[in-house]
């Protein structure tokens, strides 16, 4: 089964660097989207991508961080300047084009921790 | 504004036994979607169901049965016969009806079977 791809699983980087967090969507699939989840907490939406650019944003998506699909298979995560509150698991999920809002598929998840 | 609501943080239960778990959603949309999604102690979040405003019929799959009261504005899901596999955090979220929108997630209920 197609399934949504995410690498680093883990990713460990020190305060006020800028770290990339890469996904496969699932091919077929038109819709991205990252969403997060500190520990032990609710997942929140960030970013949506459609057509090459941001359908929609959360207020937890600041100048801070960007999205990026630099080829036909990658979408990105880029975080600037990351700060200790960034810490958490970041997930990439796709859908299919529909008239509807249809199922969104999640990768496993990076574990970002930040130093 | 958009709410989901899981009220219950926590629940144990014996091998065997059925349980339901909550939700009660916030919405002013007319139409729109919820979802449960299952997250196993690793960690990935995976997609159980999706269920229509408009669709009010309850809806069983093996051991899993959900129950849709718009009355109510809940959306309940029902494990039958619980097995030890079926411990993991269990969301419930919301969606407007247009394509590539948000998931909005409740916070979780953690779901423990015990031998």
């Amino acid at each position: 089964e197609p399934e949504v791809t995410q690498t680093p699983s883990h990713q460990v980087t020190q305060m006020g660097q800028e770290v990339i967090l890469r996904c496969v969507p699932i091919s077929n699939h038109l819709y991205f989207y990252w969403y997060r989840q500190i520990l032990g907490q609710k997942v929140e939406f960030l970013v949506s991508f459609y057509n090459n650019e941001i359908s929609e944003k959360s207020e937890i998506f600041d100048d801070q961080f960007s999205v990026e699909r630099p080829d036909g298979s990658n979408f990105t995560l880029k975080i600037r300047s990351t700060k200790l509150e960034d810490s958490a698991m970041y997930f990439c999920a796709s859908s299919e084009q529909g008239i509807s809002n249809q199922p969104q598929h999640f990768g496993d998840g990076t574990r970002l921790s930040i130093l | 504004a958009q709410k989901v609501t899981q009220a219950q943080t926590e629940i144990s239960v014996v091998e065997k036994e059925d349980v339901t778990l909550d939700c009660v959603y916030e919405t002013r949309d007319t139409t729109y979607y919820l979802f449960w999604y299952k997250q196993p102690p690793s960690g990935e979040l995976v997609f159980l169901i999706r269920r229509n405003s408009f669709d009010e019929q309850n809806e069983i799959s093996g051991r899993y049965s959900w129950n849709f009261q718009k009355s109510t504005s809940s959306f309940n899901f029902t494990i039958t016969a619980s097995q030890v596999v079926d411990s993991a955090v269990y969301f419930c979220a919301l969606s407007p009806p247009e394509a590539g929108t948000a998931l909005i997630f409740g916070k979780g209920t953690t779901l423990s079977v015990s031998s």
